[in-house]
């Protein structure tokens, strides 16, 4: 089964740039898609498609992905960034094994 | 607005059996795909079941294939999961999620509030 691989966790100071890996074998080859969970709420999509962000949610997010890694970077971190983030391409396992952001 | 709501969660012994049930609104369900996701406490996300827009196309996590059957009825614009044999570790969250296509599996582009189910003697 296909594995994607992710950081426990991430700090990151706040107004300065996180960066939230997710590794699989020739993962550049796949459509990743990136998820936000916050504290007792539902996960919301956050980037689709490797780097296309849905309404609503802000420019500071963006995603690339090439090789065996795909990368969610936050810019200019905020307070409300904190949260858990997966990763998701159509494959089994689906998702990673998330990334709790930290913003310092 | 689209919306997910789901229902029937609860607390249950093992080896009893369950029905989740996901109304949708705020979009034409027919058209589009749905899942079912679920989260153990303190856990990461679990892709459970998937289902096509017309029930054609149905795939099964290996944690719950011959366990589980997803279902939707379009006339209700529902979606639904019969749980049966159910072990501790089914406990979880269990999110309604849909897709973001009509048949092609995807990504999930809009998800419910989450019912909970605790499997305990």
């Amino acid at each position: 089964s296909y594995e994607l691989t992710q950081p426990l966790s991430v700090s990151v100071a706040l107004g300065q740039t996180a960066r939230i890996t997710c590794g699989g074998n020739n993962i550049g080859s796949k459509n990743v898609h990136w998820y936000q969970q916050k504290p007792g709420q539902a996960p919301v999509l956050v980037i689709y498609r490797d780097s296309n962000r849905p309404s609503g949610i802000p420019e500071r997010f963006s995603g690339s992905n090439s090789g065996n890694t795909a990368t969610l970077t936050i810019s200019r971190a905020q307070a409300g960034d904190e949260a858990d983030y997966y990763c998701q391409v159509w494959d089994s396992p689906v998702f990673g094994g998330g990334t709790k952001l930290t913003v310092l | 607005e689209v919306q997910l709501v789901e229902s029937g969660g609860g607390l249950v012994q093992p080896g009893r059996s369950l029905r989740l049930s996901c109304a949708a609104s705020g979009f034409t369900f027919d058209d589009y795909a749905m899942h079912w996701v679920r989260q153990a406490p303190g856990k990461g996300l679990e892709w459970v079941s998937g289902i096509s827009w017309n029930s054609g196309s149905i795939g099964y996590a290996d944690s719950v294939k011959g366990r589980f059957t997803i279902s939707r009825d379009n006339a209700k614009n529902s979606l639904y999961l019969q749980m049966n044999s159910l072990r501790a570790e089914d406990t979880a969250l269990y999110y309604c999620a849909k897709n973001s296509e009509m048949a092609t599996m995807s990504y999930f582009d809009y998800w419910g509030q989450g019912t909970l189910v605790t499997v305990s003697s």
